[in-house]
């Protein structure tokens, strides 16, 4: 079975653009979440959607978005980009299964702006 | 605010002994409890979970989970130095509910394994 996958791998940006990241979540998980990686913050969550539908959200400004499509892939998008957005961005999936609780991490954009 | 803290490392330990990774949380209600593996550079990568009180065996990954005491620890028997990442606690308050999706994670521990 094909694991979670992220496009683009790597990016770089300059600050005052926009970026659109992409998610392809394992087959049949229907919840994405959304984490920014950072050496000083660690993981932070950003949101999750389940079946096009934004269903909890993290602290972060409003110029991070998203959005999820029929097919559960999901995008990412932060417009108006400043120097601190600089991170490695992780999409997973998740599925529950009775008591059971998985959520699988994609490897990652990696967004570099200067 | 819920926190999840994690033994400060980097912990270094000798090829075949035991590594011990422990996790503390402070919300009560939390459910589901995860150990990630991350290598250098790569993304965390799903090695165990739990949700009972109790231990969880996976080859030579023991989870240990006291809700009582609020904490979850990860031992690894064996170790190799390929075993050598950073590992993550992280904790789901409600996998449904007010907490959909949203994995708390601590800091890591970097852990060393020496030939």
């Amino acid at each position: 079975k094909a694991g979670v996958t992220q496009t683009p791998r790597y990016l770089i940006k300059t600050r005052g653009q926009q970026v659109t990241l992409s998610c392809s979540p394992i087959s049949g998980h229907r919840s994405v979440s959304w984490y920014q990686q950072t050496p000083g913050q660690g993981l932070q969550f950003l949101f999750e959607y389940f079946s096009e539908t934004q269903r909890n959200k993290g602290n972060f400004p409003g110029r991070f978005s998203g959005r999820q499509f029929s097919n559960s892939r999901s995008e990412m998008n932060v417009s108006t980009l400043e120097l601190g957005d600089s991170a490695l961005y992780l999409c997973a999936s998740s599925r529950e299964r009775g008591d059971s609780y998985e959520q699988y991490f994609g490897p990652g954009t990696r967004l570099t702006v200067t | 605010q819920k926190e999840v803290e994690q033994n400060s490392g980097p912990l270094s330990v000798p090829e075949g002994a035991i590594a011990s990774l422990n996790c503390t949380y402070s919300d009560r209600g939390s459910q589901s409890f995860f150990w990630y593996r991350q290598y250098s550079g790569k993304s965390p990568e799903l090695i165990m979970f739990i949700y009972s009180n109790g231990d969880k065996e996976d080859g030579r990954f023991t989870a240990q989970l006291n809700k009582a005491s609020q904490y979850v620890s990860l031992l690894i028997r064996d170790s190799q130095p390929s075993d050598s990442a950073t590992y993550l606690c992280a904790v789901i308050y409600n996998a449904g509910g007010t907490s959909y999706g949203k994995l708390t994670f601590g800091q890591g521990t970097i852990l060393t394994v020496h030939p």
